[in-house]
C-alpha cells in the first residue's frame, strides 16, 4: 500500500540546521507532489511548501521562505525537506504528505520530531 | 490566528451528530476545494474528506463535508468514543499562494 516513511527524530541546538527525508513506497513516485506540514506543541497544523515530483517545481509558504529548501530524488522516490538557522519555536512534528492537487494531503507519513534547544 | 476559523472545541454523547464548522473567504474556501483530516494524539493525521464532500476509500460514510459560500462544514454522526481526535479543514489561499489550515477542533465524545 502506498506509505511515506520518514527519517528518525532529530535534536539540534538553535542556529543549526536540519534536514528530513521521505521515502514514498507503492506508487509512481513522478504522479504527484509531495508537501510538507508540521505541527508545534500545542499548535495546529502548518503548511511549509510542496514540491512535484515531476517536475521539480517548488511553492514556499511566506513564512519559511529564504529558510526552508525541498528537494527530490526520483531514482530513490524520496524527498528532502532542509530547515536552517533553527530556533526554539521550530521544534515541531515534521510531517511528508502525498499531495493530490487542490491542496490536499491524502497520505501523511508517521512524522519527524525535530528539537531545538 | 489562522485565516480559517473553527470552533476550539466541540462535544457530543455517544451515538449522536456533531457538526464542525469552517469560515474563510472568497480567496480561500469561496474559490477552492476543502478538505478535512482528523488527527488523534500521539498519531499522524489522515484524510477524511476531500473536494468538499467526497470520502477517500475506507472513511466511513458517517463522515461528511459540505460547502455554501466561504463556509464548509463536516458532519459526524453516530459519534463513537473512538472519534475523539482534532479535527482541521484546509484549503488552498488564492492570495496567499499556499495551503492554509483551519486552527482546529477538539472533539470530545462525553
Amino acid at each position: 500500500q502506498v506509505q511515506m516513511v520518514q527519517s528518525g527524530d532529530e535534536a539540534k541546538k538553535p542556529g543549526a540546521s536540519v534536514k528530513v527525508s521521505c521515502k514514498a513506497t507503492g506508487y509512481t513516485f513522478t504522479t504527484y507532489a509531495i508537501s510538507w506540514v508540521r505541527r508545534a506543541p500545542g499548535q495546529g497544523l502548518e503548511w511549509m511548501g510542496w514540491i512535484s515530483a515531476d517536475n521539480g517545481n517548488i511553492k514556499y509558504a511566506q513564512k519559511f521562505q529564504g529558510r526552508v529548501t525541498l528537494t527530490t530524488d526520483a531514482s530513490t522516490s524520496t524527498s528532502f525537506m532542509e530547515l536552517r538557522s533553527l530556533r526554539s519555536d521550530d521544534t515541531a512534528v515534521y510531517y511528508c504528505t502525498r499531495g493530490r492537487g487542490r491542496g490536499t494531503s491524502d497520505v501523511w507519513g508517521k512524522g519527524t520530531t525535530v528539537t531545538v534547544s | 490566528q489562522s485565516v480559517l476559523t473553527q470552533p476550539p472545541s466541540v462535544s457530543a454523547a455517544p451515538g449522536q451528530k456533531v457538526t464542525i464548522s469552517c469560515s474563510g473567504s472568497s480567496s480561500n474556501i469561496g474559490n477552492n476545494y476543502v478538505s478535512w483530516y482528523q488527527q488523534i494524539p500521539g498519531t499522524a493525521p489522515i484524510l477524511l474528506i476531500y473536494d468538499n464532500n467526497k470520502r477517500p476509500s475506507g472513511i466511513p460514510d458517517r463522515f461528511s463535508g459540505s460547502k455554501s459560500g466561504t463556509s464548509a462544514t463536516l458532519g459526524i454522526t453516530g459519534l463513537q468514543t473512538g472519534d475523539e481526535a482534532d479535527y482541521y479543514c484546509g484549503t488552498w489561499d488564492s492570495s496567499l499562494s499556499g495551503v492554509i489550515f483551519g486552527g482546529g477542533t477538539k472533539l470530545t465524545v462525553l
